[in-house]
């Protein structure tokens, strides 16, 4: 098993400009998650979805999007990209549920200019 | 916000002396869990401890849970150099379908050979 993916690993934007942070998990988890991490901040939690057809914000949800079409994907949106969302991005998986141990993917590390 | 809490922030020893690493929360918990996470990489689970457990052993692991104090902590006994990390706690505060876990800030573990 791969277990979770992330792509890309790294990406420059400038401000204003779209993406999608991708995120795949062979694991066949139900619970899918999305966190930032920054300096001194630890994780926080962007978005979360506890199977396919199903989101729910975190603590941090603004500027960012997501969808569940399947239990496999689950892809980040950024909508129009700003300076403070330069942070590294980890998307994580859990089964059944996200209070459970949740395996990590390698991360994506995103540069806003 | 962040639920648990590590301390030290930092903390350096030299190889094959023991660590110790502490986390406090603030509301009740269903299970604490500790990640480790090395340079430049995602969260890797080390072990999971629920509310009605005391302690928890794996390997060169030992993690405690003391609910009334809100108090975790884990010990890694002989460290090596391959030890030298950053370690968060991570609660989960309820079951159902939101479960989720709430990360503390970290702490940087450095191992001197």
């Amino acid at each position: 098993n791969a277990g979770v993916t992330q792509t890309p690993k790294f990406q420059v934007l400038k401000t204003g400009q779209s993406m999608t942070l991708q995120c795949a998990q062979d694991m066949n988890h139900e619970y899918m998650s999305w966190y930032r991490q920054d300096p001194g901040m630890g994780l926080r939690l962007i978005h979360y979805s506890v199977g396919a057809g199903i989101t729910d914000q975190g603590e941090v949800p603004n500027g960012y999007n997501v969808s569940r079409s399947t239990t496999e994907d689950f892809p980040l949106r950024l909508l129009s990209a700003a300076p403070s969302q330069t942070s590294v991005y980890f998307c994580a998986s859990s089964y059944p549920l996200g209070g459970e141990t949740q395996y990590f993917g390698p991360g994506t590390r995103l540069l806003v200019l | 916000s962040q639920q648990g809490e590590e301390d030290p922030q930092a903390l350096s020893i030299q190889e094959g002396e023991n660590a110790t690493m502490n986390c406090s929360y603030k509301t009740s918990i269903n299970n604490l869990q500790w990640y480790r996470q090395n340079s430049g990489r995602g969260l890797v689970h080390l072990i999971l401890i629920r509310s009605n457990e005391r302690e928890k052993h794996s390997g060169r692991l030992r993690v405690t849970l003391d609910t009334s104090k809100k108090s975790s902590s884990l010990l890694i006994t002989a460290s090596r150099a391959a030890d030298t990390a950053s370690y968060f706690c991570a609660t989960a505060k309820n079951t159902g379908a939101n479960s989720k876990l709430t990360f503390g800030k970290g702490i940087t573990l450095s191992v001197r050979p």
